[in-house]
């Protein structure tokens, strides 16, 4: 069963404008982390931001912050007045942690590809 | 300058041929994973390790082997590559510590015919 959902295929904003892409997961672990990766057309992958489960506050990083509701089990990423850079692939990934099993995997969702237009 | 370096980056070859894609970090990182890339799909890890000596299956690791005798090093083996092997591979590396971000390598284009 997919534990990272992207349900944004696609996405456009205007340039200067803000855009949220949704994440959202799944996992039964009270230890986790959520991130971030942009990948542009070049292809390699770069970090964005980072969510831990027990933060309390909402992770922000420049332009980029994370939007994350526990209970709802979402982590959606704002970017604020986007740029013509910011078109990419946008991945949102988490990794689970179980220290008694050395259960340690990262899971990454189907990704959200970002236009911005002119 | 910190990176992953994965070798090489592009690569043909035919089923069956063993073959071995190398991934080096310089960051004393003891997490390093591999992990695949398809369209629709995201990326998908294979194998991963927490540490030298200790490797551990992702969701993919059917086909795949490998080994971390050293810190730095995590070599990704196909002992019998398969055209559904076809993809993009990326080995990154992080802080065992689960609230650190994964630094990647640049990829490796494997096709399989």
């Amino acid at each position: 069963a997919q534990k990272i959902t992207q349900t944004q295929p696609g996405m456009f904003v205007q340039e200067k404008e803000a855009v949220t892409l949704d994440c959202t997961y799944d996992t039964s672990d009270q230890s986790y982390g959520l991130f971030w990766y942009k990948q542009p057309s070049s292809g390699e992958m770069i970090f964005l931001i980072y969510q831990g489960s027990y933060d309390e506050q909402n992770a922000t990083e420049g332009r980029y912050s994370l939007n994350f509701q526990k209970a709802r089990k979402s982590a959606n990423l704002v970017i604020s007045a986007s740029q013509l850079g910011d078109s990419a692939m946008y991945f949102c990934a988490m990794r689970e942690n179980d220290m008694k099993t050395s259960y340690d995997k990262v899971i990454f969702g189907p990704g959200t590809s970002l236009s911005v237009i002119p | 300058e910190a990176q992953v370096t994965q070798n090489p980056r592009y690569l043909i070859t035919v089923t069956g041929k063993k073959l071995t894609v190398t991934c080096s970090q310089n960051m004393n990182h003891e997490y390093m994973s591999w992990y695949r890339q398809d369209p629709g799909l995201g990326l998908r890890q294979i194998y991963y390790s927490m540490n030298v000596e200790v490797t551990d299956k992702g969701d993919v690791p059917e086909g795949y082997k490998v080994s971390r005798k050293e810190k730095r090093n995590f070599p990704l083996i196909l002992e019998s590559p398969s055209p559904n092997q076809t993809s993009l591979y990326f080995c990154a590396s992080s802080l065992v510590d689960s609230g650190t971000e994964a630094f990647f390598g640049q990829g490796t284009r494997l096709t399989v015919v």
